[in-house]
């Protein structure tokens, strides 16, 4: 059975601290991704990584960075978390152009910073 | 720019009423795919179907069809007979072709929230 874990569920964070989100797939997906999602925003693309060290920026990058050292794990990172990251972080993995937009998503995590 | 409206924020039926939620698409690629996910309240988004921009033939599912019209950039997603368990956030999607590369990028709705009352 396919599966996207996260890390954790629920987080909470001050202001200015570093935080890890980990994702780890075990499908061996080349795409990864990351999003954000937002009461009335939807899900918006933080990141996402196409191969080992590959990553691209998605529409909202600004304050956060992402490391794929293995295939199966992909880690997005808040260097300085501030109140306005507080959200709901989503990853997801995504095979190889054959099965186009056909994402598999983890449970999220709900991070909250103070 | 992709761009895809949902809006319809939240809707309620009573159980074992049909009920359809709209999704209007944007995008300037001649070749693009269609998504519909559920989000049920445990947060893990599922996906229900993919849709390329060739096909426009409806489809349907059990309880659940999909009307995919070109001619008016919609994608609209009909639950027939709907029951407690339909309740979820729904969201439509928009990508790009695998050819040009534009597939990983996925472009959401701000979602529907439908909730169904036993």
């Amino acid at each position: 059975d396919v599966k996207v874990t996260q890390s954790s569920r629920y987080l909470v964070k001050r202001t200015g601290e570093k935080v890890f989100l980990e994702c780890v797939q075990d499908m061996d997906h080349e795409n990864m991704f990351w999003y954000r999602q937002d009461p009335g925003l939807g899900l918006r693309l933080i990141y996402f990584s196409y191969d080992v060290k590959m990553k691209e920026k998605g529409d909202i990058p600004e304050g956060y960075s992402v490391s794929r050292e293995k295939k199966e794990r992909f880690s997005l990172i808040l260097e300085s978390a501030s109140t306005n990251q507080t959200s709901m972080y989503l990853c997801a993995s995504l095979p190889l152009r054959d099965r186009v937009g056909e994402q598999y998503f983890g449970p999220g995590t709900r991070l909250t910073v103070t | 720019a992709q761009k895809v409206t949902q809006a319809q924020t939240e809707i309620s039926v009573v159980e074992k009423e049909d009920v359809t939620l709209d999704c209007v698409y944007e995008t300037r690629d001649t070749t693009y795919y269609l998504f519909w996910y559920k989000q049920p309240p445990s947060g893990e988004l599922v996906f229900l179907i993919r849709r390329n921009s060739f096909d426009e033939q409806n489809e349907i599912s059990g309880r659940y069809s999909w009307n995919f019209q070109k001619s008016t950039s919609s994608f609209n997603f009909t639950i027939t007979a709907s029951q407690v368990v339909d309740s979820a956030v729904y969201f439509c999607a928009l990508s790009g072709d695998a050819v040009s590369g534009g597939y990983q990028k996925v472009t959401f709705g701000t979602g529907t929230k439908l909730q169904v009352i036993p």
